[in-house]
């Protein structure tokens, strides 16, 4: 139980096209996803949290209008890049709590994103 | 602004000893810790949590225990194997709020 999918696993595009990610709780509905980015050999930062239905929590020094947030269902939100630029290449995983009040993250698979 | 300060970077002991990874946490509203094991390239997977009214918690190798006065918390992994290799994660979880802030992460190296 508790699983959580990522796709695209990987991605390449070009430096001023926009990029999405999506990210889905397969077997449980999840009212809260997160997202994180995660340099090599570093850990994951925190970009925003997204509840079903409402606008994101964005951390500060994310740049909402850059990353795009949405979380239409329990079991599905989205990532968009918008505009990436090589910089924005990096490990993008989301995680995913489990109903109300549940304190367990469960975590997708990543995408790793390369803007030439 | 709250952060989570996670020793040692890096570990290497001998297959069979102890493994202790600490972490340290400022914000006195966290109250879930859980830790993750990362493998290159995959996902975190939870392997043990904590919550905040509890001191310490064991699963067959793993151990976490919890100093709330202290604001510290650390992951004990006994009888280590190969298989152990990889990096742990800490993280401090503020429910109410959702806030969430994981630790720098930790190298274990398990030699055979």
């Amino acid at each position: 139980g508790a699983v959580v999918s990522q796709h695209p696993s990987w991605v390449i595009c070009k430096s001023g096209t926009s990029v999405k990610i999506e990210c889905r709780s397969l077997d449980f509905q999840a009212t809260t996803m997160f997202w994180y980015r995660q340099f090599p050999k570093q850990s994951l930062m925190l970009m925003a949290t997204s509840n079903e239905g409402s606008k994101a929590t964005y951390e500060q020094g994310v740049e909402k209008d850059k990353f795009l947030i949405n979380h239409a269902s329990l079991t599905l939100s989205t990532l968009t890049v918008t505009s990436a630029h090589p910089e924005d290449s990096s490990f993008y995983i989301c995680s995913a709590t489990p109903g109300t009040g549940a304190m367990e993250q469960y975590f997708g698979p990543g995408t790793r994103l390369t803007v030439t | 602004g709250e952060n989570v300060e996670q020793h040692p970077s890096t570990l290497s002991v001998q297959e069979g000893d102890s493994a202790v990874i600490k972490c340290t946490y400022s914000d006195s509203a966290s109250n879930y810790f859980p830790w993750y094991k990362q493998e290159l390239g995959k996902r975190p997977q939870l392997i043990i949590d904590i919550r905040s009214n509890v001191g310490e918690k064991k699963d067959q190798r793993i151990a976490v225990t919890l100093n709330k006065t202290a604001k510290h918390f650390s992951l004990h992994i006994t009888e280590t194997q190969p298989e152990d290799s990889a990096v742990y994660f800490c993280a401090a979880i503020t429910t109410g709020g959702f806030k969430t802030i994981f630790g720098a992460g930790t190298r274990l190296f398990v030699k055979a």
